[in-house]
């Protein structure tokens, strides 16, 4: 367990409407990630951050944005969701060891999202 | 676009076997590599971390890394029912990101 919650954990919404899904962790790592699963595709990466304020896309980040105002939060939001956008959203750390960020993801519970 | 394949399976195996799942991965500079292991619904859950050619072993698991052929495979000895999930292999990309790209799993089924 590295201490990551996500919130909602499910969420119906409609075509159009916005959506945020908030990642929250409470060990300090630098490090988060947000990743999309879908059947046949697996995990792909949306955005990332390396820190407060600093983001950088992902392989999947259109129709998406992210936000990172304190450490412990990272806000994904879908500003119109769309059917395509139906997923199961995953939030992830990379852990700190000796101060320096590892390469090693954990993951936190997901959130499955339907856009109908 | 830098790749990671996996076979989806399902991998049938008798409770007791050695379980065998293979990855394949494209980028020559990757130095770092993931197993996870994901039951349905859950998210996926970190088994084993290899970054040199050769074995690691932690206990019934072993994951083997062989980058000449560019190939990271997972043994999974005397399997159980329990092991019964999808398996995804991860390959850090090179460079200085940590970023992951993920295989879409193979998914395990032991039959007790």
């Amino acid at each position: 367990d590295a201490g990551i919650t996500q919130s909602p954990r499910h969420k119906v919404t409609e075509t159009g409407t916005p959506v945020t899904l908030r990642c929250h962790q409470t060990e300090n790592h630098r490090y988060m990630y947000w990743y999309r699963q879908d059947p046949g595709h697996g995990l792909r990466l949306i955005h990332y951050s390396y820190g407060v304020k600093d983001t950088d896309k992902g392989e999947v980040s259109d129709g998406y944005s992210v936000s990172r105002s304190k450490t412990e939060d990272f806000l994904l939001t879908l500003e119109s969701a769309t059917s395509s956008q139906t997923s199961v959203y995953f939030c992830a750390i990379s852990r700190t060891s000796g101060g320096e960020s590892t390469d090693t993801q954990y993951f936190g519970p997901g959130t499955r999202l339907t856009v109908l | 676009q830098k790749e990671v394949e996996q076979n989806s399976g399902p991998l049938s195996v008798p409770e007791g076997a050695i379980a065998s799942l293979n990855c394949t991965y494209s980028d020559r500079v990757s130095q770092s590599f993931f197993w996870y292991r994901q039951y349905s619904g859950k998210s996926p859950e970190l088994i084993m971390s290899i970054y040199s050619n050769g074995d690691k072993e932690d206990g019934r698991f072993t994951a083997q890394l062989n980058k000449a052929s560019q190939y990271v495979s997972l043994l999974i000895r005397d399997s159980q029912p329990s092991d019964s999930a999808t398996y995804l292999c991860a390959v850090r990309q090179g460079g200085a990101t940590n970023k992951l790209i993920f295989g879409t799993g193979t998914l395990l089924a032991v039959q007790p």
